[in-house]
Formats: structure tokens, C-alpha cells, sequence
């Protein structure tokens, strides 16, 4: 079974800065990926990075980057020169080899000007 | 990119009325497409895996005589609600694996109001 824990319900980051949105998974599948998306108030699930289990670098994708310790099973999202058009949910997802996302409760990430 | 589109976008319904809701692979072949379900300030739950041309697997919990679903083609695939009932008011969202992928692609969702 797969499991994602988002213990940040809500997060609030300054204009600019960068912000870090954490993950933390449990599985039993040696191979796996993780994904980040985001859903903004219009509710569409957005693509942001996707990290796979063997993949030895971390995933970057413009201002997205997932730090991944893979002992520590945790796949943080890190959002540098954040922007307010940022402020959304963020969604932490598993993927396993039954094809099957499994999602985090969500964090909602609010921008402040 | 690859796209997924969703008909339709929000529906109001009576309970014990059936509610069709369409999801379609636009620019790619979806041999797989799945169908979530949001309530409010929650997280996507998996209600069942769809492949063409075979029945869908149902999640635990999630009844297939009502929440009837049909991959009847490469490209579309369909979530019928039947006998709504307020409950069941819910953000419903597809999407679809394409071939050989790993990535999911998200159609836009379907708000499902029942009164």
C-alpha cells in the first residue's frame, strides 16, 4: 500500500522568497515516482515535477525543484521567487506500478505581496 | 501537450436523476483513464480505473451500480452517476494515462451539484 503525508495544511511565503512544501511517502514498491501538482481555486490539476525512485538527481523544472531523500523517503517541493499567481493547493502524489496516483491531504500555499 | 477536456463542466441535478459525465483524450490514445473525486478542502480520492475495452476496477468503498463507467473507445471514456443523490455532490475529475507513460493528464473537472 501507498501512503503520502502533507503535514502542512497551509503555508503562507512572502513575494519572492522561496518556499518549501513538504512530503513525506511510505511504500512497499521498489519502484516508484512522485509527482507534485498543483490545483488552483478553478480546480484543474496542474502538472509541476516528477521524480523517479532511481532517478539520482534531484528534479528541477524552472522554479520547481523536489528535493529528494530517498532514505528519508521525503520529496519536498521547493518554489524559489515565488509569485502570487503561485498561491494554490499543492498536491503530493505517488505513483506506483499499478498505475494508480495516490494523493496527500494538500497544502494551501498563499502568496503575500 | 497532451489534453484531456471534461462535458460537462458543472452540473445541477434532482436526486434520483442520472448524470452522464464525459471525459475525452483529445490529441492522444488513453488505453487507461481514471476518475477521482474531490469533496470540499479534501484531497483526490480514486474512485476506479478505467481500460478500454474491459470493465473498470472500482476502489474499496465505491459502489460500481452507481457510479457506472464506460471506455468504450481509445479516447473516451464515461462516469454515469446514477440515482444522484446530494451526497454525491462532489468535484469529479478524470484522467488519462497515455501509452507506455507514467504521467497522468488531468481533464479540467466536472462540479457535480445535487438537490
Amino acid at each position: 500500500a501507498q501512503k503520502i503525508t502533507q503535514t502542512q495544511p497551509g503555508m503562507f511565503v512572502q513575494e519572492k522568497e522561496a518556499v518549501t512544501l513538504d512530503c513525506t511517502y511510505d511504500t512497499s514498491d521498489p519502484s516508484y515516482g512522485l509527482f507534485w501538482y498543483k490545483q488552483p481555486s478553478s480546480g484543474e490539476m496542474i502538472f509541476l515535477i516528477y521524480q523517479g525512485s532511481y532517478d539520482q538527481q534531484n528534479a528541477t523544472e524552472g522554479r520547481y525543484s523536489l528535493n529528494f531523500q530517498k532514505a528519508r523517503k521525503s520529496a519536498n517541493l521547493v518554489i524559489s521567487a515565488s509569485q502570487l499567481g503561485d498561491s494554490a493547493m499543492y498536491f503530493c502524489a505517488i505513483f506506483s506500478g499499478a498505475n494508480n496516483l495516490f494523493f496527500g491531504t494538500g497544502t494551501r500555499l498563499t502568496v503575500i505581496p | 501537450g497532451a489534453v484531456v477536456s471534461q462535458h460537462p463542466s458543472w452540473v445541477i441535478c434532482k436526486s434520483g436523476t442520472s448524470v452522464k459525465i464525459e471525459c475525452r483524450s483529445l490529441d492522444f490514445q488513453a488505453t487507461t483513464m481514471f476518475w477521482y473525486r474531490q469533496f470540499p478542502k479534501q484531497s483526490l480520492m480514486l474512485m476506479a480505473t478505467s481500460n478500454e475495452g474491459s470493465k473498470a476496477t472500482y476502489e474499496q468503498g465505491v459502489e460500481k451500480d452507481k457510479f457506472l463507467i464506460n471506455h468504450a473507445s481509445l479516447t473516451l471514456s464515461t462516469l454515469t452517476v446514477t440515482s444522484a443523490h446530494p451526497e454525491d455532490s462532489s468535484f469529479y475529475i478524470c484522467s488519462a494515462l497515455a501509452g507506455g507513460g507514467y504521467e497522468q493528464y488531468f481533464g479540467p473537472g466536472t462540479r457535480l451539484t445535487v438537490t
